[in-house]
């Protein structure tokens, strides 16, 4: 079925740096959906995008639709330790709603 | 509060037993889903429901069954005909295709 593929697979940056990821799929997707997993929690949204070329912020998480409607970015600015769990992108694709893979993110004090 | 609970947090079953897992919400969303994660990995679809009295399987339905006898409520029986049932459920509700929101899970252990 359809993936949604997500890069880097795990990220290790220190406080204070900038963060950037990715997610890519093979098909247009009409929404982007951005969410953050803490551990053994359930995924909270963070951002959503419904418009191609749409920039989105939420505090210092600052989310993009591609143009090409096959991609979307999150950029998180001066990161800090609480920024530490696992970004998920997600997107409807035909009837239901479809995760990424999934981008680790440490940060070290 | 308005929100979607998942219980029992933690559940333990013995092999060969089914256990089935709640999930309500107060949200009136109409869609509902059901999500497998295993440790380090991503959310895999199991089932879904778009509307009360339908729903569609996922991407690995095998040994899993729910229902949506009402639009609050949508519980996950995991059956003994599924082989490794060990992993953390996340249940999921939304409008439609657009955002969805996760209730904090239940962490199934077979012992």
């Amino acid at each position: 079925g359809q993936q949604l593929n997500q890069s880097p697979q795990s990220m290790f940056i220190q406080e204070g740096e900038d963060v950037s990821m990715n997610c890519t799929s093979s098909s247009i997707f009409n929404t982007w959906l951005w969410y953050k997993q803490e551990p053994g929690e359930g995924p909270v949204l963070l951002i959503a995008l419904y418009k191609a070329g749409e920039l989105t912020s939420n505090g210092r998480l600052t989310a993009q639709f591609g143009i090409t409607r096959k991609d979307s970015f999150l950029n998180i600015s001066a990161s800090i330790p609480s920024d530490v769990g696992i970004y998920f992108c997600a997107g409807p694709y035909t009837d239901k709603l479809i995760f990424g893979t999934g981008t680790r993110l440490q940060v070290f004090p | 509060d308005g929100g979607i609970t998942q219980s029992p947090k933690y559940l333990f079953r013995k092999e060969g037993q089914n256990v089935t897992l709640s999930c309500e919400q107060n949200l009136n969303h109409d869609a509902m889903y059901w999500y497998r994660q295993d440790p380090g990995q991503g959310l895999r679809l199991i089932y879904y429901s778009q509307i009360v009295n339908d729903f569609q399987k996922g991407d690995i339905a095998e040994g899993y069954s729910v229902s949506r006898e009402k639009k609050e409520s949508f519980p996950l029986t995991v059956t003994s005909a599924q082989k490794n049932p060990t992993a953390f459920y996340l249940c999921a509700s939304g409008w439609g295709l657009g955002e969805a929101f996760f209730g904090q899970g239940t962490r199934l252990t077979v012992v």
